[in-house]
């Protein structure tokens, strides 16, 4: 069973950067893309962006385009995601989650299928 | 952008009740949908993938239907561990993993 294991909380000031990080164990990092979801406080999810780690190929969401970059080191087992220009409105839970995909008749469909437990990332002058 | 709009935002049932949430897509995302239930202070689970598998692990009260734009999950018999928020997401397009908004489910 893949577990996903990510740094601590972070207390940041508005226009600096954070890093967050997510360990893989017991399962195989590079042939399975990252994720990356943030929730903000009382609000719903959203994909930020992920990243398959055998290829470094990333794919962001356009709203996080230019802010956001995601990479994988796979001597470790490790995805990150570093969003800059940080503003109060990135306060919120940050997740990431492992893409697996169920291939059935011609197609393949992708979900999420195990979580990291979130990191608080506060933005706070 | 694909945009996912679940409803009710918010729905008060008894334990026992079978409830139903509906997720709509902006466009045909044929059976690229997924459900996830998350409790408070808790990263989310799987519960369905691909409109109408269900997770290893889950009870099979759960159950999703639906494809195209309009989906549903449902919940056969209420228990008290399923009060929680649910969330619909379209993988088809990688351009975006959208969220639907979410749909809270208290107890009546």
């Amino acid at each position: 069973q893949v577990q996903l294991v990510q740094s601590g909380a972070e207390v940041k000031k508005p226009g600096s950067s954070v890093k967050v990080s997510c360990k893989a164990s017991g399962g195989t990092f590079s042939s399975y893309a990252i994720s990356w979801v943030r929730q903000a406080p009382g609000q719903g999810l959203e994909w930020m962006g992920g990243i398959i780690p055998i290829s470094g190929t990333a794919n962001y969401a356009q709203k996080f385009q230019g802010r956001v970059t995601i990479t994988a080191d796979e001597s470790t087992s490790t995805a990150y995601m570093e969003l800059s220009s940080l503003r109060s409105e990135d306060t919120a839970v940050y997740y990431c989650a492992r893409g697996y995909r169920y291939c059935s008749g011609g197609g393949c469909y992708p979900y999420f299928d195990n979580w990291g437990q979130g990191t608080l990332v506060t933005v706070s002058s | 952008d694909i945009q996912m709009t679940q409803s009710p935002s918010s729905l008060s049932a008894s334990v026992g009740d079978r409830v139903t949430i509906t997720c709509r897509a902006s466009q045909s995302i044929s059976i690229f949908l997924n459900w996830y239930q998350q409790k408070p202070g808790k990263a989310p689970k799987l519960l369905i993938y691909a409109a109408s598998s269900l997770q290893s692990g889950v009870p099979s009260r759960f159950s999703g239907s639906g494809s195209g734009t309009d989906f549903t999950l449902t919940i056969s018999s209420l228990q008290p561990e399923d009060f929680a928020t649910y969330y619909c997401q379209q993988s088809y397009s990688t351009l975006g993993y959208t969220f639907g908004q979410g749909t809270k489910l208290e107890i009546k």
